[in-house]
């Protein structure tokens, strides 16, 4: 397994425009997280699913934003009618809630910027 | 979640050992500390979690005080490849929204 992958790496876009980010977790892990992180910020929740099933959203998630992760396996993120405040880094963790905690591995992350 | 304070920044000499503090002095009974660390660009690590014992891992040791208010992260020999924020969380075992806070950056120089 290579670990939590994050697509794209970077993404330019326009404000006003509509982008999408994909993250493919670890294969066996049943938790996949999403979180976002501003310069010299640490990372901020924004939600997670288990499995399939979105159980938290953070109020960060304003409208504009979805997330989906069909199936249980990989997630996408979506946002809807980009503002330059949604530039940032989206970062992606996946784990697995069972007797052992091993905390979460996150991905490199996508770099938004918004012009 | 309790709320942790970290230094916002320390140094280190290479081959020694770092001791990065924390502390969270509104901790509940069921929270554990879970360190992370973010090496530049690129998303964070898991180092090592605990509860009240003192924790060892291949990568660190975790030394939590007696009355949990708070703990200390140990590199015992430090490299260059260990320059990179660290994150000190206070939260729930296997914990959704965990609040990175800003970190504590640790700089090992040669």
């Amino acid at each position: 397994d290579t670990g939590v992958s994050q697509d794209p790496r970077h993404k330019i876009t326009k404000r006003g425009q509509n982008v999408t980010f994909r993250c493919d977790p670890i294969s066996e892990h049943n938790r996949l997280y999403w979180y976002r992180q501003t310069l010299g910020q640490g990372p901020e929740f924004l939600t997670y699913f288990q499995n399939e099933a979105q159980l938290e959203k953070s109020r960060l998630l304003s409208d504009r934003f979805s997330a989906e992760r069909p199936k249980g396996s990989f997630s996408t993120l979506e946002i809807q009618r980009t503002e330059q405040g949604d530039s940032a880094m989206y970062l992606c963790a996946s784990s697995f809630l069972g007797t052992e905690d091993y905390g979460y591995t996150f991905g490199s992350g996508t770099r938004l910027t918004v012009v | 979640d309790a709320k942790t304070t970290q230094p916002p920044s320390m140094d280190c000499a290479e081959g020694r050992a770092a001791n990065l503090p924390c502390n969270h002095s509104t901790i509940s009974g069921n929270e554990y500390v879970y360190w992370y660390r973010q090496i530049h660009s690129q998303g964070p690590q898991y180092i090592i979690h605990g509860l009240k014992n003192n924790e060892t891992n291949e990568m660190a040791s975790l030394i939590i005080t007696e009355d949990r208010k708070s703990s200390t992260l140990i590199l015992p020999h430090a490299t260059l490849r260990d320059t990179a924020v660290y994150y000190c969380i206070a939260s729930g075992y296997s914990g959704y929204a965990l609040n990175f806070g800003k970190g504590t950056s640790l700089l090992v120089t040669p």
